[in-house]
Parts: C-alpha cells; sequence; structure tokens
C-alpha cells in the first residue's frame, strides 16, 4: 500500500550547523502533513505541519518545505543544538479516519 | 494544562496473558487514538475514537485486541491473549477535533509492553 517512507535513518551533524531531515511520500491524495520529535521514553512531540496549498512554511528555528511535484516533504532545523537530538518523523493525514500515518523515523545526533 | 496520562507506564507479562492499558485525553478533548511503535519503527494506528464512537480501527487486531471509551472521555484498550510480537510502546494521543483540518495530536509518554 501507499506509504510515508524516510531517506535517511540517521543523521549526525555538529552543534550548530542546520540539519535537514527529509520524507518521501507516495500517496498523491495527501493534503496535509505533519513533522514530530521523538526523545528517548516519551512520546512523539509536534513540531511544525504543512498543508499541500503551501510549499514552505517556517516556525522557530524550523522550516518545513513541501514539494509536491516529486512528493517530498523536508524539515530544516537552523543552528542545531544537544536538545534537538531526536527521532523524528514525518506523518501524512489518512484518506480515512483522519488518523496520521507515519514514516519510520530518522534518528538525529548533535555533537558538540 | 495536563497532559494526556497513560498508565502503567511499563508492563511484563509472558505470553497468552492479558494486559490493559489506561488513557486519559486532554480535557474537552473529543478524539482519541491509540498507536502502536514498535522499537525503530513509527507509531502505528490501532483505533480512533471520536467522543465515544470508533472513527477507524481497521488496522485493529480484533481477535486479541479490544478498546472501548464508553463515556467519551478515558479509554481502555486491552490484549487478550498476548503474543511475543505485541512487544511495543502503546502510545495514546487526543486531538481537539479529529477532522484532517485539525492539526496537532497531543501524545501521552507511552505503555511500554514486554511479552516474554
Amino acid at each position: 500500500g501507499e506509504s510515508v517512507g524516510l531517506h535517511l535513518p540517521t543523521l549526525s551533524v555538529q552543534e550548530g550547523d542546520n540539519s535537514i531531515i527529509n520524507c518521501a511520500y507516495s500517496n498523491s491524495a495527501s493534503d496535509y502533513f505533519i513533522w514530530y520529535k521523538q526523545e528517548s521514553g516519551k512520546g512523539p512531540q509536534f513540531i511544525i505541519d504543512i498543508r499541500s496549498n503551501m510549499d514552505k512554511r517556517q516556525g522557530q528555528r524550523v522550516t518545513v518545505l513541501l514539494n509536491k511535484t516529486v512528493k517530498h516533504l523536508s524539515l530544516q532545523i537552523a543552528a542545531t543544538q544537544p536538545g534537538d537530538s531526536a527521532v523524528y518523523f514525518c506523518a501524512e493525514g489518512s484518506n480515512s479516519g483522519y488518523a496520521l500515518n507515519f514514516g519510520k523515523g530518522t534518528s538525529l545526533l548533535v555533537t558538540p | 494544562e495536563a497532559g494526556v496520562a497513560q498508565s502503567p507506564r511499563y508492563k511484563i507479562i509472558e505470553k497468552r496473558q492479558s494486559v490493559a492499558f489506561w488513557c486519559n485525553p486532554i480535557s474537552g478533548h473529543a478524539t482519541l487514538y491509540w498507536y502502536q511503535q514498535i522499537l525503530g519503527q513509527g507509531p502505528k494506528l490501532l483505533i480512533q475514537f471520536q467522543n465515544n464512537g470508533v472513527v477507524d480501527d481497521s488496522q485493529l487486531p480484533k481477535d486479541r485486541f479490544s478498546a472501548e471509551r464508553l463515556k467519551g472521555v478515558d479509554s481502555t484498550l486491552k490484549i487478550q491473549p498476548a503474543k511475543l510480537e505485541d512487544s511495543a510502546v502503546y502510545l495514546c494521543a487526543s486531538s481537539l477535533m479529529g477532522g484532517r483540518n485539525t492539526g496537532e495530536l497531543f501524545f501521552g509518554e507511552g505503555s511500554r509492553l514486554t511479552v516474554l
């Protein structure tokens, strides 16, 4: 079936650098996407969302880019900090039930 | 504002035993979700409630899993009998409305189940 997936399972960046986490989706009917951050032993925490009528949305230190042509989503984190170390999931709105379909996640490790 | 509460945080059982997890969503949130997260994977939806009605339970293994939200607030998820592959973190989430325009799901910290 159609699914949401991530390009890289792990990403290591130095503190202060910018991070880019990528996500591919295959359901062309998806029109809503969310990025979640999950720290060890905790539930996922909302970071930022974007709807398909937009191609870019910015938050505090984070930017989400959506390319509908190639069905690609990315999360950019500016000036990455040690507290950003976590697993990041992209998720899409489901076609039924309105729940979210999560990808497998990318582990971000920030080194000093 | 209090978050989503779940209990127990950890549970260890032997296969073929039963287990129940409890969730109390954020006050006023109409929609409640149960997700299963196997180690190294993203959360997978098991069931979604809108108030006390089931919206989507297509991925719930109904031969062994059951869930209820009788009064439209708290919810319980039960597994009987448990299998080894049920070892996972069971996440409860809630949202204010539940439609695709809702946006944010608020997650609890999860209940970690180990089946031996």
